[in-house]
């Protein structure tokens, strides 16, 4: 039972690189979301997808770029990242967006 | 924006002290979940409440909503070091993903 995996667990990134979070579910649900959690601010949605070809801006999609060509798969790319992005990414799925959402262990992201 | 507050922020509480943690929202409640994090790790589902007047309990938590669906509490009691850890309400107030509040952080000491 995998439910939701994120990799890599840990990254470190020099300001400008880019990078791919990877992100894979198992449960075939259609909701898919990435958060960021930061001290103090809980957790931040940055894009979510309602299902395959459908993706849309959450609460802070600025430097962040979603796609989903499958149901399974949602990857998160940072183009040029910056030291702001420093962060622990979670992704999680759900069969529909107001019901339990299942999370990944996170990503731990730093930019220096 | 955070739509969801929660109170306290963070909570230190003596082994066997009951505690209470509350998560408030402007709107109506339609779904309110309640997730525990274990510091560096991701998030476990503890419970989720949608009427109003709900009350769930697991082992030693006890999670309500209020009638008017706008504030839910989640309640400890006799606390362990095992519930140290990071609680946090979420809703789905947008319906195409969960919103949540900005988290408890709950020590509990020897």
């Amino acid at each position: 039972n995998a439910g939701v995996t994120q990799t890599p667990k840990f990254q470190v990134l020099k300001t400008g690189q880019s990078m791919t979070l990877q992100c894979a579910q198992d449960m075939n649900h259609e909701y898919m979301s990435w958060y960021r959690q930061d001290p103090g601010m809980g957790l931040r949605l940055i894009h979510y997808s309602v299902g395959a070809g459908i993706t849309d801006q959450g609460e802070v999609p600025n430097g962040y770029n979603v796609s989903r060509s499958t149901t399974e798969d949602f990857p998160l790319r940072l183009l040029s990242a910056a030291p702001s992005q420093t962060s622990v990414y979670f992704c999680a799925s759900s069969s529909q967006g107001d019901t339990e959402a299942f999370f990944g262990q996170g990503t731990r992201l730093t930019v220096v | 924006s955070q739509e969801l507050e929660q109170s306290p922020q963070s909570l230190i509480v003596q082994e066997g002290k009951n505690l209470t943690i509350n998560c408030t929202s402007s709107k109506t409640l339609y779904g309110l979940y309640w997730y525990k994090q274990k510091y560096g790790e991701g998030l476990i589902f503890l419970m989720m409440l949608q009427k109003g007047g709900e009350e769930k309990s697991h082992e030693k938590i006890t999670a309500k909503l209020d009638e008017k669906k706008q504030q839910s509490s989640l309640h400890i009691t006799a606390s362990q070091p095992s519930h140290a850890g990071i609680y946090l309400c979420g809703a789905a107030l947008s319906g195409y993903a969960l919103n949540f509040g900005k988290g408890t952080s709950l020590l509990v000491t020897p």
